[in-house]
């Protein structure tokens, strides 16, 4: 079975720039997490899609990071424009039914974000 | 909401020694507890979970981890580490609802 896949793996760019990262999560899980991962502040849940609804969004940082879910396998989260204190590893993550935190979560690989 | 701690920032342990690893839980309720391991470069990979039943579980990589409710915890164990076992580990706790929460990890280090 495939897992969830992320890309770009890494990414590098400049201030200001536009960066989108996309996820395709595992085929039949309706629940998909976006996190950052910081040395400072570990893992936070960014926004949370319930069959490809947001559902929960009090994570986003601000107003430059938006995220969107057209269908159940594909999900995008964008930021426009970057800044250097984005620079982060952010993840997806997929899981199967929905509501509850007992349906463990599937993780992606990852993408390595650095804002020049 | 529920919390969780992971006391040990970074541990070494030589290899084909035991491994035990802390993880401590606040949730006011019957808690969803997850422990992750994540390798460099790697995102979080699921090594076991507990929901109800045997407090005693066992996940892969021949890991194991208890729940004891009277003292909040869930801690990881193993046997006999190998080399590959060098990662971070992460608790989770889960409640209900959708969120988890992490904790800060612990680095492993396994020296020869």
């Amino acid at each position: 079975d495939a897992g969830v896949i992320q890309s770009p793996r890494h990414e590098v760019t400049e201030m200001g720039q536009e960066v989108t990262l996309r996820c395709k999560p595992i085929s039949g899980h309706n629940s998909l997490f976006w996190y950052r991962q910081t040395m400072m502040r570990g893992l936070e849940l960014l926004i949370y899609f319930n069959n490809n609804v947001p559902i929960d969004d009090s994570g986003m940082p601000e107003d430059r990071f938006s995220a969107k879910m057209p269908n159940a396998s594909f999900s995008t989260l964008k930021i426009q424009p970057s800044e250097p204190r984005d620079s982060a590893v952010y993840f997806c993550a997929s899981s199967f039914r929905s509501g509850f935190s007992n349906q463990p979560q599937h993780f992606g690989d990852g993408t390595r974000l650095s804002i020049l | 909401a529920q919390s969780v701690t992971q006391p040990d920032i970074h541990i070494t342990v030589s290899e084909g020694a035991s491994l035990e690893l802390r993880c401590n839980y606040s949730y006011g309720a019957t808690p969803y507890l997850f422990w992750y391991v994540q390798s460099p470069g790697q995102g979080l990979q699921l090594l076991l979970k507990y929901f109800s039943g045997d407090t005693l579980v066992q996940g892969i990589k021949g890991f194991e981890a208890e729940f004891k409710r009277s003292q909040s915890s869930f801690n990881l164990r193993k046997p006999s580490v190998h080399w590959s076992d060098a990662a971070e580990y992460f608790c989770a706790v889960g409640g209900n609802d959708y969120k988890l929460s992490f904790g800060a990890g612990t680095t492993v280090t396994v020296r020869a």
